[in-house]
């Protein structure tokens, strides 16, 4: 089925770990971003790709590292785990900002830092 | 800080009644979209208003854009006990590269 394709579902990791959270899409969009979702906070962008090869940071991107090879993935990197990355990540792909079906994302992936 | 913010931030409704929710921003856009977010999933793309639209229709919603108050609503009529969800705004900022999304608004539908 056509769709943005998140691994893991879940993860637990230490302080100090590091981890790469992956991200796929089969739709051919160029517009790839990951998000972070806290309680109470919204979504926070960490990240985006208007491209292959291009990357630009978002909001809260200090920890991140991402990198576009592919159209089609967008692994989302983290360094040295921190318990303030305790989050749920999503990752979500478009054909262009303004395309009538706006983002598709992915189903998530639920970190812990402990 | 966030480019859209919802109000209110919960509501709850009795099955058969609409919900309507609120969304500013404070930039120039040229379009804003709505999605919806069942408890653990992700998000689900509701509807898109370009800046130059007023009102636009999506089955049993209705979303409304005043860029002259830099503000949008979303009207949920004859509501079900499925329609319980978060919903958030979102729009494009930095040239339209980047989608900040809202807080969200947290609507509980009772059976």
């Amino acid at each position: 089925n056509a769709g943005v394709t998140q691994t893991p579902k879940f993860q637990v990791l230490k302080t100090g770990q590091s981890m790469t959270l992956q991200c796929a899409q089969d739709m051919n969009h160029e517009y790839m971003s990951w998000y972070r979702q806290d309680p109470g906070m919204g979504l926070r962008l960490i990240h985006y790709s208007v491209g292959a090869g291009i990357t630009d940071q978002g909001e809260v991107p200090n920890g991140y590292n991402v990198s576009r090879s592919t159209t089609e993935d967008f692994p989302l990197r983290l360094l040295s785990a921190a318990p303030s990355q305790t989050s749920v990540y999503f990752c979500a792909s478009s054909y262009s900002i303004g395309t009538p079906y706006g983002y598709t994302f992915g189903s998530g992936t639920r970190l812990t830092v402990v | 800080s966030q480019q859209g913010e919802e109000d209110p931030q919960a509501l709850s409704i009795q099955e058969g009644e609409n919900a309507t929710m609120n969304c500013s921003y404070k930039t120039s856009i040229n379009n804003l979209q709505w999605y919806r977010q069942n408890s653990g999933r992700g998000l689900v793309h509701l509807i898109l208003i370009r800046s130059n639209e007023r009102e636009k229709h999506s089955g049993r919603l209705r979303v409304t854009l005043d860029t002259s108050k830099k503000s949008s609503s979303l009207l949920i009529t004859a509501s079900r006990a499925a329609d319980t969800a978060s919903y958030f705004c979102a729009t494009p900022v930095a040239a339209g590269n980047k989608l900040t999304f809202g807080g969200g608004t947290r609507v509980l539908v009772k059976p």
